[in-house]
C-alpha cells in the first residue's frame, strides 16, 4: 500500500507560469483533499472532490486556481499565471468515504512550489 | 465548525508522558475528536479519534471529558521522534465530515 502519492515534491517556476501538482489517492480511497499551508502558518482548506465531481472548493481562491479528479487518472491542482504568494507546501489527503465524522484523512508528503 | 484552544507550545522531557489539552467547548453531538500531528517539513499524520469514550492506539490515548467540551491526548513517552505540531479538530459527524478543518495547533517540543 503506496499510500497517497504526490508529485512532484519539489517544483520551481517563475512568475507568470503554469503549476500542475498531481496527487494519486490511497487505494480504495475516492475522496481527495487538498490543502495548502504557507511558510510558518497553518493548513488552510482548499478543495473537496469526488471522482469527476467538486464538492466543495469554498476555500479556492477564485481565480488562477482550479482542480480535479478524472474518472481515471490523479487528482490535478493547477495554478496559473503563478505569483510569488503562491509559494507555499500543497498537500493533499484522500479518505475511503465521507459520510461520517469518523472517517480518517491519510495525507501525502506534499508538494512545495516555490515562485521566483 | 467548533472552535478549539489549544497552548501554543507544550514542552516535555524525553522518556515522559505528556498531556495535550484542548478546549472544544462549542462542539456538536455528532462530532468525532480527531487529532493529527505534523512533523517538520512533512504532511499531517493520523493519531488518533473518538466520539464519547476514552480511546488507545499505539501510538497514544484520547481523555475525553465526560461533558465532551475538552479533551487531551496523552504521549505516554515522549522521544525526539514526538516533536510535531499536534491539531485537535472536531469533525462533523453528518454529511459535513469533509471539511476537516486545522487550527494552530500545538508545538511539542522533547528534550533530550
Amino acid at each position: 500500500n503506496a499510500g497517497v502519492m504526490q508529485n512532484p515534491r519539489h517544483l520551481v517556476r517563475r512568475r507568470g507560469q503554469e503549476a500542475r501538482l498531481r496527487c494519486s489517492p490511497m487505494k480504495g480511497h475516492s475522496h481527495v483533499y487538498w490543502y495548502r499551508q504557507l511558510p510558518e502558518e497553518g493548513l488552510k482548506f482548499m478543495v473537496y472532490l469526488q471522482k469527476e465531481n467538486i464538492i466543495d472548493e469554498s476555500g479556492m481562491p477564485k481565480e488562477r486556481f482550479s482542480a480535479e479528479f478524472p474518472k481515471e487518472g490523479p487528482s490535478i491542482l493547477r495554478i496559473q499565471q503563478v505569483v510569488r504568494g503562491d509559494s507555499a507546501a500543497y498537500f493533499c489527503a484522500s479518505s475511503r468515504s465521507s459520510g461520517t465524522g469518523a472517517n480518517v484523512l491519510t495525507f501525502g508528503a506534499g508538494s512545495r512550489l516555490t515562485v521566483l | 465548525d467548533a472552535k478549539t484552544t489549544q497552548p501554543n507550545s507544550m514542552e516535555s522531557n524525553e522518556e515522559e508522558p505528556v498531556h495535550l489539552p484542548c478546549n472544544h467547548s462549542t462542539i456538536s453531538g455528532t462530532d468525532y475528536i480527531h487529532w493529527y500531528r505534523q512533523l517538520p517539513s512533512q504532511g499531517p499524520e493520523y493519531v488518533i479519534h473518538g466520539l464519547t469514550s476514552n480511546v488507545n492506539n499505539r501510538m497514544a490515548s484520547l481523555a475525553i471529558a465526560e461533558d465532551r467540551k475538552s479533551s487531551t491526548l496523552i504521549l505516554h513517552r515522549a522521544t525526539l521522534r514526538d516533536a510535531a505540531v499536534y491539531y485537535c479538530i472536531p469533525r462533523d459527524g453528518g454529511t459535513g465530515g469533509f471539511k476537516t478543518i486545522f487550527g494552530a495547533g500545538t508545538r511539542l517540543f522533547v528534550k533530550a
